[in-house]
C-alpha cells in the first residue's frame, strides 16, 4: 500500500487557484491517484481518480508526472465552500481505503 | 448521492453500556467499511465486510466487533463503551475493490460516551 505525503494544512484566499501537492515515492504500477473531500460534518466524498499525466473534471484538476511519484491537485479560483480535507490516496490491490490525515484547506475572503 | 444511511446520527451514552450502531445501504454493494474519525487522527478504518457474514479486522478494531447478515445492513457494536471511543463514525460502502474503486460515505453517528 502506497504511503502518501501531503501539507497539513494550506491557507488561500478567493479567486485564487490552489494547487495541492502529495508524494507517493513507492506507488505501485496499478495504483491510481485518489482524491476525495471532506466538508465539515460530513463524510469524504470522491473528486477525481488519474493514473497519469493529467485528468479534469469539473470539480479539480489532477496532474501527475511521468515518473509517478507525486500529484498536484488543482482547484481553480476558490470560494469559500472549498473549505475542507482533502485527502491523497492510492488504494493498492484488494485493501480497503486507508485515509490519512488530509490536507485542511481553509478559504479566507 | 449513494443511498447510505446510518442510525442514530447522535447517541450520547455512560461507559460500560453496550452501543450498536446500523449502516444500512440501498445499493447492494458487496463491500462496507466502519471508520472513526478523532481531531488529529484523520479516518481511521475499524472493521470492514466483504460480503454476508465476512468480516476483517482494520486498524483500530480493538473494543469494536461487527456483523454483517444482510447485504444491506452492517452493525457496528461497542460491547462495553469507554470515554476513548467518544468519536464520530462513518459507514461506507464501494462495488468493489482495486487500484481505482471508489468509496461512498454515509451522514456520519456522533457518539459521546460520559
Amino acid at each position: 500500500l502506497a504511503k502518501t505525503t501531503q501539507p497539513i494544512s494550506m491557507d488561500s484566499y478567493e479567486g485564487q487557484e490552489v494547487n495541492i501537492t502529495c508524494s507517493h515515492n513507492n506507488i505501485a504500477t496499478n495504483d491510481y491517484i485518489t482524491w476525495y473531500q471532506q466538508f465539515p460534518s460530513q463524510g469524504p466524498r470522491f473528486i477525481i481518480q488519474g493514473y497519469k499525466t493529467k485528468v479534469t473534471n469539473e470539480v479539480a484538476s489532477l496532474f501527475i508526472p511521468a515518473d509517478r511519484k507525486s500529484s498536484t491537485l488543482s482547484l481553480p479560483r476558490v470560494s469559500l465552500s472549498d473549505t475542507a480535507v482533502y485527502y491523497c490516496l492510492a488504494p493498492s490491490g484488494n485493501t480497503p481505503l486507508v485515509f490519512g490525515k488530509g490536507t485542511r484547506l481553509s478559504v479566507i475572503a | 448521492d449513494a443511498g447510505i444511511t446510518q442510525s442514530p446520527r447522535h447517541k450520547v451514552t455512560e461507559t460500560g453500556t453496550p452501543v450498536t450502531l446500523r449502516c444500512h445501504q440501498t445499493e447492494n454493494h458487496r463491500y462496507m467499511y466502519w471508520y472513526r474519525q478523532d481531531p488529529g487522527h484523520g479516518l481511521r478504518l475499524i472493521h470492514y465486510s466483504y460480503g454476508v457474514k465476512d468480516t476483517d479486522k482494520g486498524e483500530v478494531s480493538d473494543g469494536y466487533s461487527v456483523s454483517r447478515s444482510k447485504t444491506e445492513d452492517f452493525l457496528l457494536t461497542l460491547e462495553s463503551a469507554t470515554s476513548s471511543q467518544t468519536s464520530v463514525y462513518f459507514c461506507a460502502i464501494s462495488e468493489s475493490v482495486g487500484p481505482s474503486y471508489e468509496q461512498y460515505f454515509g451522514p456520519g453517528t456522533r457518539l459521546t460516551v460520559t
